[in-house]
C-alpha cells in the first residue's frame, strides 16, 4: 500500500531561518505530489504542485519543492520564513495506477518566532 | 467563484445519534472526496464520488457509514449511531478532474459525547 512519510512532527524556527520539511513517498509508478499548508483555523490550502516537468517545482509565498525520483523524495524548502508561515504543513500523493485520492503524511507543525 | 463549503462547521452528537456532514463543491467540479483527520494524524481518505455514483470507498469503514452525491444538492456523508472515535474533523474536497488538485472545504468538527 501507498504510504507518505514526513519526517519532522514539529519544527520551531526564528524568523529568517531556512527551512527544509522531508517527505518521503512509497510508491513505484507515476506520480503526482502536492504539499498543502493549513494556517491556524484555516483549511487547507495547496502550496505547491508537481505533476511532470522540471523537478524543482515553484509554490506561493517562497515556498519551492524538489521531486527526487531515485530517493522518493519531494521535500519543502523556503530560504527565509516569516513569522506567518507558522502552520501545519502535509505531504501528499496521488499514485496514478492507484486511485485518485491524496494519501497524506501525518504532517509537521512549523512554529516561527519573531 | 465560491470555494467548496461545508456545513455545518462544527456538530456535536451523542451516542447512538446520526451525524450528517454536508459538503457543496466548487462550480463546475464534479468529483467530490471525503476524508477524516483525528488527533494527531494526517487525513485519511474515505470516499470518491462523482455525480450520483460511488467510485472509491476503500477507505470508509464498512458499517454506519455511507455517502452519496445526487444529481442536485450537496455531496452528504452519514454516520448513524455514531460512537466516541467517529470524532475527528471531516474534510471534503473537491476536484475539476480525477487525479488532479483537490480544494478543500473548511471541515465539519464532529463531536460525540
Amino acid at each position: 500500500a501507498q504510504s507518505v512519510s514526513q519526517h519532522n512532527h514539529h519544527v520551531i524556527l526564528s524568523e529568517a531561518a531556512s527551512l527544509e520539511l522531508g517527505c518521503n513517498y512509497s510508491y513505484g509508478g507515476t506520480v503526482n505530489l502536492f504539499w498543502y499548508v493549513q494556517y491556524p483555523g484555516q483549511h487547507l490550502q495547496l502550496l505547491l504542485k508537481y505533476f511532470s516537468g522540471d523537478p524543482l517545482v515553484k509554490g506561493i509565498k517562497g515556498f519551492e519543492a524538489e521531486f527526487i525520483k531515485s530517493k522518493f523524495s519531494f521535500n519543502l524548502r523556503k530560504p527565509s520564513v516569516q513569522w506567518s508561515d507558522t502552520a501545519e504543513y502535509f505531504c501528499a500523493v496521488i499514485g496514478n495506477q492507484a486511485g485518485t485520492a491524496l494519501i497524506f503524511g501525518k504532517g509537521t507543525t512549523l512554529s516561527v518566532s519573531s | 467563484n465560491a470555494g467548496v463549503m461545508q456545513n455545518p462547521r462544527h456538530l456535536v452528537r451523542r451516542r447512538g445519534q446520526e451525524a450528517r456532514l454536508r459538503c457543496s463543491p466548487m462550480k463546475g467540479h464534479s468529483h467530490v472526496y471525503w476524508y477524516r483527520q483525528l488527533p494527531e494524524e494526517g487525513l485519511k481518505f474515505m470516499v470518491y464520488l462523482q455525480k450520483e455514483n460511488i467510485i472509491d470507498e476503500s477507505g470508509m469503514p464498512k458499517e454506519r457509514f455511507s455517502a452519496e452525491f445526487p444529481k442536485e444538492g450537496p455531496s452528504i456523508l452519514r454516520i448513524q449511531q455514531v460512537v466516541r472515535g467517529d470524532s475527528a474533523a471531516y474534510f471534503c474536497a473537491s476536484s475539476p478532474i480525477p487525479g488532479g488538485e483537490q480544494f478543500f472545504g473548511p471541515g465539519t468538527r464532529l463531536t460525540v459525547l
